[in-house]
């Protein structure tokens, strides 16, 4: 069975530090690693989108990068500012007949940027 | 483009009765997942649904279930509602194939009393 975990469960910086944010899973026969956004009380939005074969992505100040023979992910955020303040979370979907769009998440890491 | 849409966007009910909350997913979507959020349990995955079929179910009870229309909106109904249903209840779109991304909508607030 997938598990998905995230380090820190929590993290507050002054703003303009760059930050890493940890995600792990369990299984590496993955079909792609999704980072999602989500603001309290709110939907999810997704970040940044990487496939299996693929290494890294960037948008903008974010770089999300995967090791699927070790089963990590790591999200940079350079520059980090108080809008930026929100839960990350990571969430892959698994390979195989009857996985089918299904993504296992994890806890999520609930980031503070203090101005 | 628009994106996924949900309502209601907040909803009370009392044990025992039973909601349906709806879906319409990104125009050219077909498949649509429901998860349910809550602070003990994180993002649990429900079910998903691909050109009307369940494609695949997550573990839960019975009381919950769901369906696909033909223009790719969806519904999920629960029924018999128990206290430990309150949560936020997210759908997501995403076009056929493995490699897309995956869409949320802003969610459905339950709450149970």
């Amino acid at each position: 069975k997938q598990e998905v975990t995230q380090i820190p469960a929590a993290l507050s910086v002054p703003e303009g530090e760059n930050l890493v944010l940890n995600c792990s899973f369990t299984d590496s026969a993955i079909y792609n690693l999704q980072w999602f956004r989500q603001d309290p009380g709110k939907g999810l939005t997704s970040l940044l989108l990487i496939q299996s074969s693929q290494r890294e992505q960037t948008s903008g100040r974010l770089n999300a990068s995967l090791d699927k023979s070790s089963g990590r992910s790591t999200l940079y955020i350079a520059a980090s500012q108080p809008g930026d303040s929100a839960t990350y979370l990571c969430a892959v979907k698994e390979s195989g007949e009857t996985s089918g769009s299904r993504l296992t998440f994890g806890e999520g890491t609930q980031l503070t940027v203090n101005p | 483009k628009a994106g996924v849409t949900q309502t209601p966007r907040y909803l009370i009910k009392t044990r025992g009765q039973q909601v349906t909350l709806s879906c319409s997913p990104i125009s050219g979507h077909r498949s649509v997942s429901w998860y349910q959020q809550t602070p003990g349990q994180g993002l649990q995955f429900l079910f998903e649904y691909f050109s009307e079929t369940q494609r695949n179910k997550g573990n839960f009870p019975g009381r919950f279930s769901g369906r696909q229309f033909s223009n790719s909106r969806s519904e999920m109904n629960v029924s018999t509602l128990e206290l430990g249903d309150s949560a936020l209840y997210l759908c997501a779109s995403s076009l056929s194939g493995h490699t897309y991304e995956q869409y949320f909508g802003p969610g459905t607030r339950l709450t149970v009393t």
